[in-house]
């Protein structure tokens, strides 16, 4: 069965970094991509990057270059998401998803991670 | 980006309505069109794929339809269960991207 199970809550304060992780089983990771979606407070579903982990090869949405990396470690199965300097409009649930096949439709998600930013 | 608009953004429908949400996209994306259908608190659940193509134990009372930049998402008899809220998602760019979304609600 595939899983991803991702880590717990945060809350942080403006200006501290933050890594957020997706470990995955039931599958071979490095053979699968795996994203990254946002959901702020009461609005819909924004895509933020892909990443293979099979050779790191990371895709990322305009509206999120720069702003966020993506990572992986093949060694622990687990995916991530990382700030260097969060902001309070980072605050939102972040899943991490699966695609079915290559980097098409997400089948498989994890749980969400809510992340707080907050003074 | 490819942007996907979603219409309308709120439809008002009760049991055993058909039920017909649009998305748009600004560009060609051929078939690479998904649907989902998310309640509140809960993960996301992938319905369509490739447009049309059901879901496994997905009610077949869901259809997907289109192709190009015209999509629609079909629910025949709606149910108690189907009250949610729904998005498109293409993938055909290099970036993927999701529609707004459109929330069924009881009328």
């Amino acid at each position: 069965e595939v899983q991803l199970v991702q880590s717990g809550a945060e809350v942080k304060k403006p200006g501290e970094s933050l890594k957020i992780s997706c470990t995955v089983s039931g599958y071979s990771f490095t053979t699968y991509w795996i994203g990254w979606v946002r959901q702020m407070p009461g609005k819909g579903l924004e895509w933020m990057g892909i990443i293979y982990p099979g050779d790191s090869d990371t895709r990322y949405s305009p509206s999120f270059e720069g702003q966020v990396t993506i990572s992986a470690d093949k060694s622990i199965n687990t995916a991530y998401l990382q700030w260097s300097s969060l902001r309070a409009s980072d605050t939102a649930m972040y899943y991490c998803a699966r695609p079915r096949g290559t980097t098409d439709y997400f089948d498989s998600w994890g749980q969400g991670t809510l992340v707080t930013v907050s003074s | 980006d490819i942007q996907m608009t979603q219409s309308p953004s709120t439809l008002s429908a009760s049991v055993g309505d058909r039920v017909t949400i649009t998305c748009r996209a600004s560009q060609n994306v051929n078939d690479w069109v998904a649907w989902y259908q998310q309640k509140p608190g809960k993960t996301p659940k992938l319905l369509i794929y490739d447009a049309s193509n059901l879901e496994s134990g997905v009610p077949s009372r869901f259809s997907g339809s289109g192709s190009g930049t015209e999509f629609t998402l079909t629910i025949s008899s709606l149910q108690p269960d189907d009250f949610a809220t729904y998005y498109c998602q293409q993938y055909n760019s290099y970036s993927h991207t999701f529609g707004q979304g459109t929330k069924v609600e009881n009328k």
